[in-house]
């Protein structure tokens, strides 16, 4: 199983609402990551989790909040969020270390849009 | 980061080859060279990787310029399921932290 699946694929929230993506993958990957894609642009890091343990934060605002309660799952909490946050949230997840190539496996995406 | 230099796009036959460049002017000299893609709607996916050597796997052909400050994706046989964004991204081969710095990417129209 080479998958990343990402839920839901679509979402609208109005700035008020408090919502949450979801990642999963079952490849044994210890890294998970978090991007985020605008329209026509590329991805851009937000989150890194090494071993289930934050390890890079990209500056992201606040309410943004990941999570990562296993190594299977990656959690991103969504509070207070802007128009301008609207965006295509892509999850991926990679092997660490061991002098092999970690090649990053992407999901799907939620396309999320904030009213 | 390496920043990487790319054309904004390119168009193919289908069949015929591409080849696909990337400018990094500013690599290190312990990143690796990958390549992702993004077809429509879709996440990106993994193309190839390297250091100095060219590659070859099921998919492309990575040929590095001997300085290492350029690259070229090849694509032997265009189809239409090769139309995408292409990202050349300068990065470690591993680590605990290894992040993907995406550019601007090159966008690939096949022609049937």
């Amino acid at each position: 199983d080479t998958e990343v699946t990402q839920t839901p694929k679509h979402l609208v929230m109005g700035m008020t609402n408090k919502k949450s993506l979801k990642c999963e993958q079952h490849m044994g990957h210890r890294a998970m990551y978090w991007y985020k894609q605008k329209a026509k642009k590329p991805p851009e890091l937000m989150f890194v989790y090494s071993y289930e343990k934050l390890s890079i934060n990209e500056s992201v605002p606040s309410r943004f909040s990941p999570e990562c309660p296993n190594s299977s799952l990656l959690n991103l909490h969504l509070h207070a969020l802007q128009p301008e946050d609207s965006a295509l949230y892509l999850c991926a997840s990679s092997r660490l270390g061991g002098g092999a190539h970690n090649e990053q496996f992407f999901g799907p995406g939620t396309r999320l849009t904030v009213l | 980061d390496a920043k990487t230099t790319q054309p904004n796009s390119m168009e193919s036959n289908e069949e015929e080859p591409v080849h696909l460049p990337c400018n990094h002017s500013t690599i290190s000299g312990t990143d690796y060279i990958h390549w992702y893609r993004q077809l429509p709607s879709q996440g990106p996916e993994y193309v190839i990787h390297g250091l100095t050597s060219n590659v070859n796997n099921r998919m492309a052909s990575l040929a590095i310029a001997e300085d290492r400050k350029s690259s070229t994706l090849i694509l032997h046989r265009a189809t239409l399921r090769d139309a995408a964004v292409y990202y050349c991204i300068p990065a470690p081969n591993t680590g605990a932290n290894s992040k993907l710095t995406f550019g601007k990417g090159i966008t690939l129209s096949v022609r049937p």
